[in-house]
């Protein structure tokens, strides 16, 4: 069975600071990994996704995530968080054909 | 394009009685999921339809159900309702993971229920 850990529950920053969401996965296979992102009020939403290829992927808002398939890892950057980063951030892993399995979350404040 | 539209999107129940949720998918994804998400706990898989057939089933217990319909549209059924089902219901749609697919999910806006 597949898993997702994410080892922040909650983040504090100022703004300008940089972020760095840890987020590990558990699958014997091929997955692909996503990270979503649930702003206050509004609907989950994709931040960027790996498929194949390029470890490195780039998404929405600035944000990246390095797929680190040795350490089952895809954490997830920002060098230069703002106010309007507040929100909650899920880390979700698919193996195969199986269902999107997600995270807990971790919320992230961040203060003007 | 419409997005993932939930129906009802509030709703207040009485412990012992039954609700049922729907989700009408983006148009052309034939492939919805349910999760329930509670503070703390984030998103707990329920189930994942395609082409009317349950794919996959998470470990909740028999009083949660749902179905799909021949137009993809998908209707999930909570019975005996208890008060630890107090949750935001979101359903999601996606693409088969074909034709280079990663059957990314496309959220709707969730129903909240309160059981009292």
């Amino acid at each position: 069975a597949q898993s997702v850990s994410q080892h922040n529950h909650h983040v504090i920053l100022s703004e300008a600071a940089s972020l760095e969401l840890g987020c590990n996965y558990s699958y014997g296979g091929t997955v692909n990994l996503f990270w979503y992102v649930q702003y206050p009020g509004q609907h989950l939403q994709l931040l960027l996704k790996y498929f194949s290829g390029d470890p490195l992927v780039k998404g929405i808002k600035g944000f990246e995530a390095e797929f680190i398939k040795s350490k089952f890892s895809f954490n997830l950057r920002k060098p230069s968080v703002q106010w309007s980063d507040t929100a909650e951030y899920f880390c979700a892993v698919r193996g195969g054909y199986q269902k999107v399995t997600f995270g807990t979350g971790t919320k992230l404040q961040v203060i003007p | 394009k419409a997005g993932v539209t939930q129906t009802p999107r509030y709703l207040i129940k009485t412990r012992g009685q039954q609700v049922t949720l729907s989700c009408s998918p983006i148009s052309g994804h034939r492939s919805v999921s349910w999760y329930q998400q509670t503070p703390g706990q984030g998103l707990q898989f329920l189930f994942e339809y395609f082409s009317e057939t349950q794919r996959n089933k998470g470990n909740f217990p028999g009083r949660f159900s749902g179905r799909q319909f021949s137009n993809s549209r998908s209707e999930m059924n909570v019975s005996t309702l208890e008060l630890g089902d107090s949750a935001l219901y979101l359903c999601a749609s996606s693409l088969p993971r074909t034709g280079g697919n990663t059957g990314e999910l496309f959220f709707g806006e969730g129903s909240r229920l309160t059981v009292l």
